[in-house]
């Protein structure tokens, strides 16, 4: 089944203590991207990447590091959360990203709801 | 402005009505539209895309594009309590508009 798998899917951590949240795809989808959702504030884009090696920042990449070494794997790494990190998060993937000629959709991962004490 | 936007709702209607969503963006460039629904807690699932002008439908479900007033839109007919979700619209440089809260009563 086509999927993106995230993981894991609920996290409750303390302020400072790093922390990774995996994400995979089985598409063999180019493009990678990371979101987290707040109340009133929508999908914000954190990192994405077109790329095996390349990441972007998108609108609030503050605190967040991204790796894409292989392309099925996108993690998202806080390595000092803070109360403010608080919020749900989704990994997705599609073919192709943005400006490209072909115009895929995202594909979501189940998403995780990660609270910093 | 933002480059996507839609109005946050709620949006109510009751069972049986069509419910009509709507969606502005600003970049003249945009090609191509995709609609998502979205249950509380859960993640953004694709149920429309819509890649040139005029409408397209699937189901109960139909997308309008209209290039030159800059607006899609989706009309959702016969909506069923189960239609009810956050309906979120996004542009082909996969900006995101805060999304539309539908309900719909029995």
């Amino acid at each position: 089944e086509a999927q993106v798998t995230q993981n894991p899917r609920y996290l409750i951590t303390v302020t400072g203590k790093k922390l990774t949240v995996t994400c995979s795809q089985n598409m063999n989808h180019e493009y990678m991207s990371w979101y987290r959702q707040d109340p009133g504030l929508g999908l914000r884009q954190i990192y994405y990447s077109m790329n095996v090696e390349v990441t972007d920042k998108g609108d609030v990449p503050e605190g967040y590091k991204v790796s894409r070494k292989e392309k099925r794997n996108f993690p998202l790494i806080l390595e000092s959360p803070s109360p403010n990190q608080t919020s749900l998060y989704f990994c997705a993937s599609s073919y192709s990203g943005p400006d490209s000629s072909y115009n895929s959709p995202l594909h979501f991962g189940n998403g995780t709801r990660l609270t910093v004490t | 402005q933002k480059e996507v936007e839609q109005n946050s709702g709620p949006l109510s209607v009751p069972e049986g009505a069509i419910a009509s969503l709507n969606c502005t963006y600003s970049d003249r460039g945009s090609q191509s539209f995709f609609w998502y629904r979205q249950y509380s807690g859960k993640s953004p699932e694709l149920i429309m895309s819509i890649y040139s002008n005029g409408d397209k439908e699937d189901g109960r479900f139909t997308a309008q594009l209209n290039k030159a007033s800059q607006y899609v839109s989706l009309l959702i007919r016969d909506s069923q309590p189960s239609d009810s979700a956050t309906y979120l619209c996004s542009n082909d440089k996969l900006i995101f508009g805060t999304g539309t809260r539908l309900q719909v009563f029995p």
